[in-house]
């Protein structure tokens, strides 16, 4: 059974620095991994996914990087801002099996200004 | 194009009482997904459906708990007989199909009092 790890649960950084938010899966054999947004009392928004086959995905500030021999992901925030505060959410789709993917926790992270 | 479209967005039951919430998929999807958020846990899958189908109910209870998704309408999951432990957020997504990304609606915010 897949499970899924994210660490740190939660983080609080000053503006401007450059984070990296990390996710752990237990089965390599997946078929690719998605990164959400979510943000209090809303829903999910997609910010990257990386198939299987890739090692990394970029939009704007965002970088998520894919190691399944080692089971893991990692997104990069590029020079943050206090409007990128939100929970992040890792999920992993298994390669084989059915097309429902397994959730991490989720990092909240925090921005201050 | 409006996105998945989730009502009502905030649900106050009490305890025996039924709770029905609805899912609008974006327009051309036929593929919905309904999954559950506990405070401080990740989602939670609970059941995958196509018109007129249930393919895939291995994450919803076994009692109180039902779905649907119709030719015509919504896709509504229902729960009977409330109880305090049922208050969570409840989110529907859907997808043009298995392979396709799905996409989440905005979630109903169910409180059993």
């Amino acid at each position: 059974k897949q499970e899924v790890t994210q660490i740190p649960a939660a983080l609080s950084v000053p503006e401007g620095e450059n984070l990296v938010l990390n996710c752990s899966f237990t089965d390599s054999a997946i078929y690719n991994l998605q990164w959400f947004r979510q943000d209090p009392g809303k829903g999910l928004t997609s910010l990257l996914l990386i198939q299987s086959s890739q090692r990394e995905q970029t939009s704007g500030r965002l970088n998520a990087s894919l190691d399944k021999s080692s089971g893991r992901s990692t997104l990069y925030i590029a020079a943050s801002q206090p409007g990128d505060s939100a929970t992040y959410l890792c999920a992993v789709l298994v390669s084989g099996g059915s097309y429902i993917p397994t959730f991490g926790r989720g990092t909240s992270l925090i921005v201050h200004p | 194009n409006a996105g998945v479209m989730q009502n009502p967005r905030h649900l106050v039951r009490r305890r025996g009482q039924e709770a029905r919430l609805r899912c609008s998929p974006m327009k051309g999807h036929s593929h919905v997904y309904w999954y559950r958020q506990l405070p401080e846990e990740g989602l939670k899958f609970m059941v995958y459906l196509q018109k007129e189908n249930i393919i895939d109910e291995s994450g919803m209870p076994k009692e109180r708990f039902s779905a649907e998704f119709p030719k015509e309408g919504p896709s509504i999951l229902r729960i009977q007989q409330v109880v305090r432990g049922d208050s969570a957020a409840y989110f529907c997504a859907s997808s043009k199909s298995e392979e396709e990304t799905q996409y989440f609606g905005p979630g109903t915010r169910l409180l059993v009092l």
